[in-house]
């Protein structure tokens, strides 16, 4: 009955290769979120998104991108992953868009990436 | 930037009310005051939110004052499993985590 699932949980991998992080959410929805946590423990959104509007913070390089093949799923992509990289990733949902009220999102449990 | 002020740490005795006070001077007059909580590296979890009137749920109760520039988070009862790092989140049109504030609570 997880609300928020991701896949997987720990990723292990070089640098300058190409990962893929999935989230499903099963609480019907609207909007989905990427959150980036780095070593220094601050949570910081990547992306927003829902069937209309895609939403990056400028801050994102143009290596991460969402991909979201139905409302349930918003997969993160990396392309060339650098030493930096490395840190938590969390999936979020909302129920409504992002700036709407009474809008509480529920995380994910984190997928954990380490770039060697 | 987050737009509010938290304490870095706080500790509390099992059993006792944990206050976790929150500063956000520069709210506007439609945004929320949201409160999550981090325990040990898992997704954040909801606590509760508000924006003018007092909330109080099964886990929390949330004080905002008067003029909303401040407000505190209240666990009635605190227990071992509340020790995480407690977010205090002005939601206007994004979810914005500052530091927050490391709450221990201590047997």
């Amino acid at each position: 009955d997880t609300a928020v699932s991701q896949t997987p949980k720990y990723l292990v991998t070089q640098m300058g290769n190409d990962k893929s992080i999935k989230c499903e959410q099963n609480l019907g929805h609207d909007t989905m979120y990427w959150y980036k946590q780095d070593s220094k423990k601050f949570l910081k959104i990547m992306f927003s998104y829902n069937n209309k509007e895609l939403i990056i913070n400028e801050t994102v390089p143009n290596r991460f991108s969402p991909k979201s093949p139905d409302k349930a799923h918003l997969n993160l992509h990396i392309n060339s992953l650098e030493l930096g990289d490395s840190a938590v990733y969390f999936c979020a949902s909302s129920p409504r868009g992002a700036g709407a009220p009474y809008n509480e999102q529920f995380f994910g449990p984190g997928t954990r990436l380490t770039v060697l | 930037d987050a737009k509010t002020t938290q304490p870095p740490s706080m500790d509390c005795a099992e059993g006792r009310a944990a206050n976790l006070p929150c500063n956000h001077s520069t709210i506007s007059g439609n945004e929320y005051v949201y409160w999550y909580r981090q325990i040990h590296s898992q997704g954040p979890q909801y606590i509760i939110h508000g924006l003018k009137n007092n909330e109080t749920n099964e886990m929390a109760s949330l004080i905002i004052t008067e003029d909303r520039k401040s407000s505190t988070l209240i666990l009635p009862h605190a227990t071992l499993r509340d020790t995480a790092v407690y977010y205090c989140i002005v939601y206007g049109q994004n979810f914005v985590f500052g530091p927050g504030t490391r709450l221990s609570v201590l047997p």
